[in-house]
């Protein structure tokens, strides 16, 4: 069973498009988080939720929200793709706010063309 | 805020040859700290973790001490294997959003 999953694993897209990624886990954790890795392997926080409580990084674009219809899942839906979205994107939970090990999914590639 | 610097790589060695990759942390009291390893065309998997300070991770022949006076967790490894070659993470809780602070990622190479 995989603890964190995602999908798709790889999304091409169009500018312009509007698109989502699922994330699920089956740990079940009270937080997730979603990260953004660039093409320089460097890791940036995009969002923390936890028990209905959303923080948001405020250099994220408000074209991506998240979106949590239950403790296990947390999504990630992205307006108006611009080429500069292109990355892969990394789901994440953990049990309680910082302190425990965190789990990561297996990404998604984000390709804007 | 915390903070995470981790040398910059790429890291190439040969296989057996011994590794060391630096990282030191800024904090503040005393975060757990973590190594995640990222396998090509793969997710970030915990390779190793230290709760409190002279605390050693250990896993897979890695090693790491929390060391409170030097402010540091240097990754290390006494014979590398090709299978070894991934992208190290060093991290620390403490972001605004109680999130993981990443390094920028150590690239090993390793050569037969």
């Amino acid at each position: 069973d995989t603890a964190v999953s995602q999908t798709p694993k790889y999304l091409v897209t169009q500018m312009g498009n509007d698109k989502s990624i699922k994330c699920e886990q089956n740990l079940g954790h009270d937080t997730m988080y979603w990260y953004k890795q660039d093409s320089k392997k460097f890791l940036k926080i995009m969002f923390s939720y936890n028990n209905k409580e959303l923080i948001i990084n405020e250099t994220v674009p408000n074209r991506f929200s998240p979106k949590s219809p239950d403790k296990a899942h947390l999504n990630l839906h992205i307006n108006s793709l611009e080429l500069g979205d292109s990355a892969v994107y990394f789901c994440a939970s953990s049990q309680g706010w910082g302190g425990t090990e965190a789990f990561f999914g297996q990404g998604t590639r984000l390709t804007v063309v | 805020g915390n903070s995470v610097t981790q040398m910059e790589g790429p890291v190439t060695l040969s296989e057996e040859a011994f590794l060391t990759i630096n990282c030191t942390y800024t904090a503040t009291g005393y975060p757990s700290l973590f190594w995640y390893v990222q396998y090509p065309g793969e997710g970030l998997q915990l390779l190793l973790k230290a709760t409190k300070a002279d605390d050693k991770g250990s896993n897979k022949g890695f090693e790491a001490t929390y060391r409170k006076e030097t402010t540091s967790f240097h990754l290390e490894k006494g014979s590398v294997q090709v299978s070894d070659s991934a992208v190290y993470f060093c991290a620390l809780y403490g972001g605004s959003q109680g999130n993981l602070i990443f390094g920028k990622g150590t690239k090993l190479s390793v050569k037969p």
